[in-house]
């Protein structure tokens, strides 16, 4: 079935680093949704992309969505502790498939 | 304005007891959602309605749940009996527009404990 790989699954940085997460679907996609869930709280909605290789930004957070419309990725820069949180990608196939998340912690 | 309303938050019951979980969308928000987040399996969708109509319940794991959705402003999701397999978090997510195409707003959530 359709499947939305993430990865890494964690990633540890120093306030201050860059952060990168990376999304890939099994099958080409009408559009990628991200989410953000901080600990103990409920997902938020971030941005949604639909053009092949669009690019968007939100202040220090780079979106991009695959010339393919396969993969998409969620650029962080200069971490700051607020970024703490897991950051989904989700894709609609028949329903939305939500990615494992990838959890980003960020030491001060 | 208020989000999405889920109650209660936290739930704790025994094995083979009824659960009802509920959920108020966004006013005007004509597309509901129940979802599941564990650890094992992350988030789930297990039913989608549009317009109060379920639409694709595939996600449902059998049949001890069961989702209504009475009227615009409000829907359950009943598990009955309950086993401790059923424990995680469960979601509740509005939206504007039909489909999997718009943004969703989640609710805060119900976490269910089944001892």
């Amino acid at each position: 079935g359709q499947q939305v790989m993430q990865i890494p699954q964690y990633q540890h940085v120093q306030e201050g680093e860059d952060f990168t997460t990376y999304c890939n679907s099994s099958t080409t996609l009408s559009n990628i949704q991200w989410y953000k869930q901080r600990p103990g709280g409920h997902p938020v909605f971030l941005i949604q992309l639909v053009k092949s290789g669009e690019v968007k930004k939100q202040k220090r957070l780079t979106f991009q969505f695959g010339e393919a419309k396969k993969n998409s990725s969620l650029h962080i820069t200069a971490t700051q502790t607020t970024d703490v949180g897991t950051y989904f990608c989700a894709g609609p196939a028949g329903k939305l498939i939500f990615g494992q998340g990838t959890e980003l912690s960020v030491k001060p | 304005d208020a989000g999405v309303i889920q109650s209660p938050r936290h739930e704790v019951t025994e094995m083979g007891q009824e659960v009802t979980l509920r959920c108020k969308p966004i006013s005007g928000h004509n597309s509901l959602f129940w979802y599941r987040q564990t650890m094992m399996r992350g988030l789930e969708l297990l039913i989608y309605f549009n317009n109060n109509v379920p639409i694709d319940d595939s996600g449902m794991p059998e049949d001890r749940f069961s989702a209504k959705m009475p009227n615009a402003s409000f829907s359950t999701l009943k598990i009955q009996p309950s086993e401790p397999r059923d424990s995680a978090v469960y979601f509740c997510a509005s939206s504007f527009g039909q489909g999997f195409s718009y943004e969703q707003y989640f609710g805060p959530g119900t976490r269910l404990t089944v001892t």
